[in-house]
């Protein structure tokens, strides 16, 4: 079934911890993005990427960093885990263009910072 | 800047009665807004969008410049409409710019 794969789907990590939350999709879109969800704040973009090669930050992109080194994955990672970046991650992505606002998302990711 | 305003975390109706979600938004520009749900246990997905002016499962909204909001709206509401409700901005012809999200609404329809 096309569509974006995230994973893992649920970790504890302790603070300090390197992570890394991987994103795939198959549907050969352009642009992609990751977004954290917290409860009273909404949905808030950490970074995002238009096309393979290229990466831009978002509202909230501290403490974390991404890389596209091809079409169908962005991985986002945190090199320090803290409390804070407990949340659960959004992988989204759209065809890009005219399209670029239309974004299919993956099923999240939750993450727990102790 | 681009901002997006939804101002109730949590709205409660009773099936049968309208439902009437409240989003405004602040862009200089041209503005492309649209409607994002999650319903429980399933994945972010587009309800819709200004541009198509369409009506998905019931639900419209309108988009007024001169009050700047984009609200979504549906007559009679039922239980399977309990979801959370994002309003989002960009801008239109605005290329490769991200979606601006607003902090949702969760809507529960009471039986």
């Amino acid at each position: 079934i096309a569509g974006i794969t995230q994973a893992p789907t649920s970790q504890i990590l302790a603070a300090g911890r390197r992570m890394t939350l991987r994103c795939t999709q198959d549907m050969r879109h352009n642009a992609m993005y990751w977004y954290r969800q917290d409860l009273g704040l909404g949905l808030r973009l950490i970074h995002y990427s238009n096309t393979a090669g290229t990466t831009g930050k978002g509202e909230v992109p501290d403490g974390y960093s991404v890389s596209r080194a091809n079409t169908d994955d962005f991985p986002l990672t945190l090199a320090s885990a803290v409390p804070s970046q407990t949340s659960v991650y959004f992988c989204a992505s759209s065809k890009g263009g005219r399209g670029a606002n239309v974004l299919t998302f993956g099923a999240g990711s939750r993450l727990t910072v102790l | 800047a681009q901002r997006v305003t939804q101002p109730e975390k949590l709205l409660s109706v009773f099936k049968g009665a309208p439902v009437e979600l409240k989003c405004n938004y602040s862009y200089s520009g041209s503005p492309e807004l649209f409607w994002y749900v999650q319903y429980s246990r399933q994945r972010l997905q587009l309800l819709l969008r200004h541009i198509s002016r369409e009506s998905i499962k019931g639900f419209t909204a309108d988009l007024n410049k001169g009050e700047t909001s984009f609200h979504l709206k549906k007559p009679f509401a039922q239980e399977e409409d309990s979801a959370m409700y994002y309003c989002a901005l960009s801008g239109l012809n605005s290329g490769n710019t991200p979606l601006v999200f607003g902090k949702g609404t969760r809507l529960s329809v009471i039986a």
